[in-house]
């Protein structure tokens, strides 16, 4: 079966600090890897990961995808309270399964303290 | 460009009442995908719908159930409520539909808050 795996579930920073996030992939005809934060509602769409973009940077947020190792770290360096948030990591499927399209890792809760 | 609407945000039910949600896409997109998310499951899917026909469901009980309408509106109900059922629920559109170009990015509306007592 399809899954994504994040990993730590939650982390626990202060003000200042780089964090890693960790998402590992098992997926069906793979195409993509797709970052998301969720601050209080709406997961917002941030990066997507795609054989030809494997990398990707936006301010102090940077994700790489490797492939060899089926994972994606996202990095937050200098990190604010603001990035306090649930970061969801997700991977396209094949179209019309009952998965979705789209299926999520449980996501990591990042709590950064002033 | 408005982005994913959802309308109510909040609801307190009680159990064995019925609910419907709504939802409205971003506009030009045909696809609306519906999730359920709660802290322990995390995002669950539910069903999608494109051009009025739902193309795939995930596992929920039949009491679950939805529709599109030709504006590519889209609604879901919940019958028979359950204190399970209390959870975020989040819909979300894409350009994403059989037979088109792939754009496999997903846009969140704000969820509805349903509480089930």
């Amino acid at each position: 079966e399809d899954k994504v795996v994040q990993s730590p579930l939650s982390l626990v920073v202060h003000e200042g600090d780089t964090v890693t996030l960790n998402c590992s992939y098992e997926v069906t005809n793979f195409r993509s890897l797709l970052w998301y934060k969720q601050e209080k509602k709406a997961p917002t769409f941030l990066f997507m990961l795609t054989s030809s973009g494997i990398e990707k940077k936006s301010g102090r947020l940077s994700s790489i995808l490797d492939k060899k190792e089926l994972s994606s770290i996202l990095n937050i360096t200098a990190t604010q309270t603001g990035d306090s948030a649930i970061y969801l990591c997700a991977a396209p499927l094949p179209y019309g399964g009952s998965q979705g399209n789209l299926i999520f890792g449980k996501g990591t809760k990042l709590s950064v303290k002033p | 460009k408005a982005g994913v609407t959802q309308t109510p945000r909040y609801l307190i039910k009680t159990r064995g009442q019925q609910v419907t949600l709504s939802c409205s896409p971003i506009s030009g997109h045909r696809s609306v995908s519906w999730y359920q998310q709660t802290p322990g499951q995390g995002l669950q899917f539910l069903f999608e719908y494109f051009s009025e026909t739902q193309r795939n469901k995930g596992n929920f009980p039949g009491r679950f159930s939805g529709r599109q309408f030709s504006n590519s509106r889209s609604e879901m109900n919940v019958s028979t409520l359950e204190l399970g059922d209390s959870a975020l629920y989040l819909c979300a559109s894409s350009l994403r539909g059989p037979g088109t170009s792939e754009s496999y990015e997903q846009y969140f509306g704000p969820g509805t808050r349903l509480t089930v007592t």
